[in-house]
């Protein structure tokens, strides 16, 4: 079976454009969550999706928005890209409970110039 | 903000000696897990200790729990040049649906 994929794996932006970034989860996992690690960092939570519905928000400015799609596939968005946005994000797939049984994908190398 | 702290930052040691890594948090939990990441990609799933265990064992890999002191500590008994790598601590809080992320300990194993 196929793992969680995330695409694209690098990214190159300039400040204030915006970037889509896409997760697939494992096949039958019905919870997504996304991470952002910075560089020397522990990741820190940005969003958890279950059945298509918002069941968590971390600290993110409104400039981080995400949702899920009836094939439980999630994108991740940010508009107006700061430098600081330059991490590697990473989304993390589950059956159902997001803190026990997370399976994570290699990760988007987000790069803004 | 992070929950948890790993120390120490860095180890560096020899092939076959054995590693120890700390973790350190601030709130209740259900459980505490441990992960490993190679070069800045994707998170492995090493192991899961919940609240009520004090130890646990998987492969060479030794976990302890306590729960009072609010701290955890990963093992690595009998390392290998593949054991090179960041390894974080990651807290389920009760009543939250995320995980909280130490600050990692990257560990350097040498040949």
């Amino acid at each position: 079976d196929a793992g969680v994929t995330q695409s694209p794996t690098h990214l190159i932006k300039t400040r204030g454009q915006h970037v889509t970034l896409r997760c697939s989860p494992i096949s039958g996992h019905k919870s997504v969550s996304w991470y952002q690690q910075v560089l020397g960092q522990g990741p820190q939570f940005i969003f958890q999706y279950y059945e298509k519905e918002e069941r968590g928000r971390g600290n993110f400015p409104d400039r981080f928005s995400a949702r899920q799609f009836p094939n439980y596939s999630s994108e991740l968005n940010v508009n107006a890209l700061l430098l600081g946005d330059s991490a590697l994000y990473l989304c993390a797939s589950s059956l159902r409970n997001p803190n026990t049984e997370a399976f994570f994908g290699q990760g988007t190398r987000l790069t803004v110039v | 903000s992070q929950q948890g702290e790993e120390d120490p930052q860095a180890l560096s040691i020899q092939e076959g000696e054995n590693a120890t890594m700390n973790c350190s948090y601030k709130t209740s939990i259900n459980n505490l897990q441990w992960y490993r990441q190679n070069s800045g990609r994707g998170l492995v799933h090493l192991i899961l200790i919940r609240s009520n265990e004090r130890e646990k064992h998987s492969g060479r890999l030794r976990v302890t729990l306590d729960t009072s002191k609010k701290s955890s500590s990963l093992l690595i008994t009998a390392s290998r040049a593949a054991d090179t790598a960041s390894y974080f601590c990651a807290t389920d809080r009760q009543g939250a649906n995320n995980l909280f992320f130490g600050t990692g300990t990257r560990l350097t194993v040498i040949p």
